[in-house]
């Protein structure tokens, strides 16, 4: 079973606009982290942001913040104000028993392209 | 801070050939992974080492891959004999801390690999 799902394989946005990418996930563990990472065309994955199971809070930086909603099991990475340089993969990601060293699981990927 | 040093950047080989990719991370991380991206798809662990032990090596296909991760610092992947299935990029990343939470892994830009 697929543990991430990310179901758009490709979206577009106008720039200066705000898109959400979808990611929901899949687990008994009641302690896991949910990760969001960018990857532009160098290849490079690049840490976006951080949300704990147990955090109250929707996780924010900057312009990114995460959509949580735990029930529902999603993370929702929203992005305002597009810029042209947020043209690139998004990878969402988790672990699951993160206090015995479970592995960083990642999704398949949304390929995200902003428009001028 | 330096960050996550991969080569080579690219390879191109014959199938059944040998490859060999080398990873230094960032100075003090303990932790030291190796990722799988073929194209299209999300990465996939295929060893990770804490120091210089191994801690998942599940998905690490023994028959034609090996790494070593020698002083616990950097560390070798090699593929012997290569077949057209690994064409791939071959993502190093490192981090801080195994066991928390929130730990994030910095990647290196990557090794792209392709068998002819």
């Amino acid at each position: 079973a697929q543990k991430i799902t990310q179901t758009q394989p490709g979206m577009f946005v106008q720039e200066k606009e705000a898109v959400t990418l979808d990611c929901t996930y899949d687990t008994s563990d009641q302690s896991y982290g949910l990760f969001w990472y960018k990857q532009p065309s160098s290849g490079e994955m690049i840490f976006l942001i951080y949300q704990g199971s147990y955090d109250e809070q929707n996780a924010t930086e900057g312009r990114y913040s995460l959509n949580f909603q735990k029930a529902r099991k999603s993370a929702n990475l929203v992005i305002s104000a597009s810029q042209l340089g947020d043209s690139a993969m998004y990878f969402c990601a988790m672990r699951e028993a993160w206090n015995q060293g479970g592995k960083l699981i990642f999704g398949q990927g949304t390929e995200l392209s902003v428009k001028p | 801070e330096a960050g996550v040093a991969q080569s080579p950047r690219y390879k191109i080989i014959e199938k059944r050939q040998s490859v060999a990719f080398w990873c230094n991370p960032i100075s003090g991380h303990a932790t030291l992974y190796w990722y799988q991206q073929i194209l299209g798809q999300g990465p996939k662990l295929l060893i990770q080492f804490q120091n210089n032990g191994v801690v998942d090596d599940s998905q690490l296909p023994k028959d034609r891959f090996s790494a070593e991760r020698l002083k616990g610092v950097d560390s070798t992947l090699k593929i012997q004999p290569a077949k057209l299935e690994d064409s791939a990029v071959y993502l190093c990343a490192s981090s801080l801390r195994q066991t928390s939470g929130a730990n994030v892994l910095t990647f290196g830009a990557g090794s792209r690999l392709t068998v002819l």
